[in-house]
């Protein structure tokens, strides 16, 4: 089993949907970041967490630390958000160069 | 606000050729990472370190070297190219003041 696993892999949304990308992960960290990747493009880091909710424009991220569990929410989705969003956890291991370690990912398609 | 910078974007090597993949940070980040990306695999740390002069291996290490003789550096080489390394590469930094990661680009690597 993965250390990091999200869900769903794939979701399709009509613009202006709600969308909800989850992941758990079943080691300590120090704290959660969420990625997003356009096709063809580099990695930008959307929120690091490691307690509570944060919101930036129309993307809301939440992490429930006891239940091991983080949600990246988009309101009010548009085509311009199709990308792959990407969950990775931070090691607490400092002398190990506290590690991210990543899901899958979640290849996220919105139609106009 | 150049921020993270790997060179070159793409390159083709033919089997058993070498190559060195730089990336340049001008953040002042302690930390630096190499990783690959796969189809279905996600990313994978090859190398990091935890400061100038130092290195470490990641989970996916095995021919790969790796030097960071310059606190912005952190150079990424292949010996001896094979098939098993096309891949995406991505480097990536982060300090402990600011622990968010900041991603380069990414450099498509082709191996023939």
């Amino acid at each position: 089993k993965n250390e990091v696993e999200q869900s769903p892999q794939n979701l399709t949304a009509q613009e202006g949907e709600f969308i909800t990308i989850n992941c758990s992960y079943s080691v300590g960290i120090s704290a959660l970041h969420w990625l997003q990747q356009h096709p063809g493009g580099g990695i930008v880091s959307l929120f690091m967490l490691s307690s509570g909710k944060k919101k930036h424009g129309r993307l809301i991220a939440t992490i429930n630390i006891q239940e091991k569990h983080s949600s990246l929410h988009i309101t009010a989705s548009h085509p311009r958000d199709s990308a792959v969003y990407i969950c990775a956890v931070r090691s607490p291991f400092k002398a190990a160069g506290n590690k991210l370690t990543f899901g899958g990912g979640t290849r996220v398609l919105v139609k106009p | 606000n150049a921020g993270v910078t790997q060179t070159p974007k793409f390159r083709v090597l033919k089997t058993g050729q070498s190559m060195t993949l730089l990336c340049a940070q001008d953040m002042n980040h302690e930390y630096m990472y190499w990783y690959r990306q796969d189809p279905g695999m996600g990313l994978r740390l090859i190398h990091y370190s935890v400061g100038e002069g130092t290195t470490a291996k990641g989970e996916v290490p095995d021919g790969y070297n790796v030097s960071r003789l310059k606190k912005q550096n952190f150079l990424l080489g292949l010996e001896s190219a094979a098939p098993s390394q096309t891949s995406v590469y991505f480097c990536a930094s982060r300090s402990d003041r600011f622990p968010e990661a900041f991603f380069g680009q990414g450099t498509r690597l082709t191996v023939v």
